[in-house]
């Protein structure tokens, strides 16, 4: 166990519609990111923040938004979807950013996102 | 842009043989590190081992080791003693590092199978 969750485990919606994923870090970490990870595409970084700010963004749609709260926990809103956003979403945590060292970025289980 | 290659999409091992999985990688940046994760059927991405581009010895974990050529921009897993539960896929990954920005650049995955 990481210590990172993420919930729902799995989601299945129809095109068109909007969910959102949920994200909490492991206790301390101020750092979360965000991947995708599909069939054709790979694992993908998506998005990143830190202590509730947005640090950096990967390859994400305009449809897909992020937000960190201030307790840390973070939501991936995910609009009009559509059949190719049917993807494992990884949410990841970290304790710091820019340290040397391993900075090693905990994985939370996943949520399965099937759209039809 | 840093970049991971993994060429091996399966591979196949017998119990208790060992197994080398394959990851070169790109990158201009002289500090850099690299992890491998193991992602089984059941989708969690478990962190195995990492290397600093700046360590002089290979790293280790138990039975994971990191043959770690720089030169050759290559830091293959090597896993002694395979397991039937090493049966999974494993993930290269490069930490990209720019300014505040930490994320991973994953490589396509090689597919482990461990027959008995």
């Amino acid at each position: 166990d990481s210590g990172v969750t993420q919930t729902p485990k799995h989601l299945i919606t129809a095109t068109g519609q909007r969910v959102t994923l949920r994200c909490s870090p492991r206790s301390g970490d101020l750092s979360v990111y965000w991947y995708q990870q599909s069939l054709d595409q790979g694992l993908q970084f998506l998005i990143q923040y830190y202590n509730g700010e947005e640090r950096a963004k990967g390859n994400i749609l305009e449809r897909f938004s992020a937000q960190q709260f201030p307790d840390l926990h973070s939501e991936l809103n995910l609009s009009s979807l559509e059949l190719g956003d049917s993807a494992l979403y990884f949410c990841a945590s970290s304790p710091e950013i820019g340290l040397a060292g391993t900075n090693e970025q905990f994985f939370g289980p996943g949520t399965r996102l099937t759209v039809l | 842009a840093q970049k991971i290659t993994q060429t091996q999409p399966g591979m196949f091992v017998q119990e208790k043989e060992a197994v080398t999985l394959d990851c070169t990688y790109d990158t201009s940046d002289q500090s850099y590190g690299l992890f491998w994760y193991k992602q089984p059927s059941s989708g969690e991405m478990i962190f195995l081992i990492y290397q600093g581009s700046y360590d002089e010895q290979n790293a280790t974990e138990g039975r994971y080791s990191l043959n770690f050529q720089k030169a050759r921009k290559s830091a293959n897993l090597v896993i002694s003693a395979s397991q039937l539960g090493d049966s999974a896929m494993y993930f290269c990954a490069m930490r990209e590092l720019i300014g505040n920005t930490d994320k991973l650049i994953f490589g396509t995955g090689t597919r482990l199978q461990v027959f008995p």
